[in-house]
């Protein structure tokens, strides 16, 4: 169980386009997801919380316009990189966490983003 | 500000080998301690966390407040140990978020 898929696994986008991220909580519902990114061989930079049916919290120096979230379902959450430039080539994550008292989070194999 | 610190970037040992993994918390509260693994290719997952007290693929975990310690321990060190290992926290007016240390990457040698 508690099982998290994104798509796509990767994608490569020109410089100046926008993509979308999809996370999905297969088995369970995520009352809170969140979006990370990770650079090769270091650790994870929480880039905001998200709540189903609530606007995404942002942290500190992530760009909010640039960086879209949506959760409008209980099961799906989704990333928009907007005008995408080389430096938002990474390696984004998301996770799910069920709620009601529930604190680990569950993590789905990430996205590989290139920008040319 | 919380922060988890785990000093070893990397960490070699030979199969059978005792191994401990270092994590270091700076947190004014009572916090979650949790330790990840991410092994080559995958997705990270959960290893255990300190509130269960649980022992997983020989693995324990001590939360020690004295030292704002969470030290991830297994007596005799296997091949398929080797992976990449975050400590992580959780708490306070955060509360579900997740704050990372910078990870271990373990490697068990044959």
């Amino acid at each position: 169980g508690a099982v998290v898929s994104q798509h796509p696994s990767w994608v490569i986008c020109k410089s100046g386009t926008s993509v979308k991220i999809e996370c999905r909580s297969l088995d369970f519902q995520a009352t809170t997801m969140f979006w990370y990114r990770q650079f090769p061989k270091q650790s994870l930079m929480l880039m905001a919380t998200s709540n189903e049916g609530s606007k995404a919290t942002y942290e500190q120096g992530v760009e909010k316009d640039k960086f879209l979230i949506n959760h409008a379902s209980l099961t799906l959450s989704t990333l928009t990189v907007t005008s995408a430039h080389p430096e938002d080539s990474s390696f984004y994550i998301c996770s799910a966490s069920p709620g009601s008292g529930v604190k680990e989070q569950y993590f789905g194999p990430g996205t590989r983003l290139t920008v040319t | 500000a919380q922060r988890v610190t785990q000093p070893e970037k990397l960490l070699s040992v030979f199969k059978g080998a005792p191994v401990e993994l270092k994590c270091n918390y700076s947190y004014s509260g009572s916090p979650e301690l949790f330790w990840y693994v991410q092994y080559s290719r995958q997705r990270l997952q959960l290893l255990l966390r300190h509130i269960s007290r649980e022992s997983i693929k020989g693995f324990t975990a001590d939360l020690n407040k004295g030292e704002t310690s969470f030290h991830l321990k297994k007596p005799f060190a296997q091949e398929e140990d080797s992976a990449m290992y975050y400590c992580a926290l959780t708490g306070g007016t955060s509360y579900g978020k997740l704050t990372f240390g910078q990870g271990t990457i373990l490697t068990v040698h044959p």
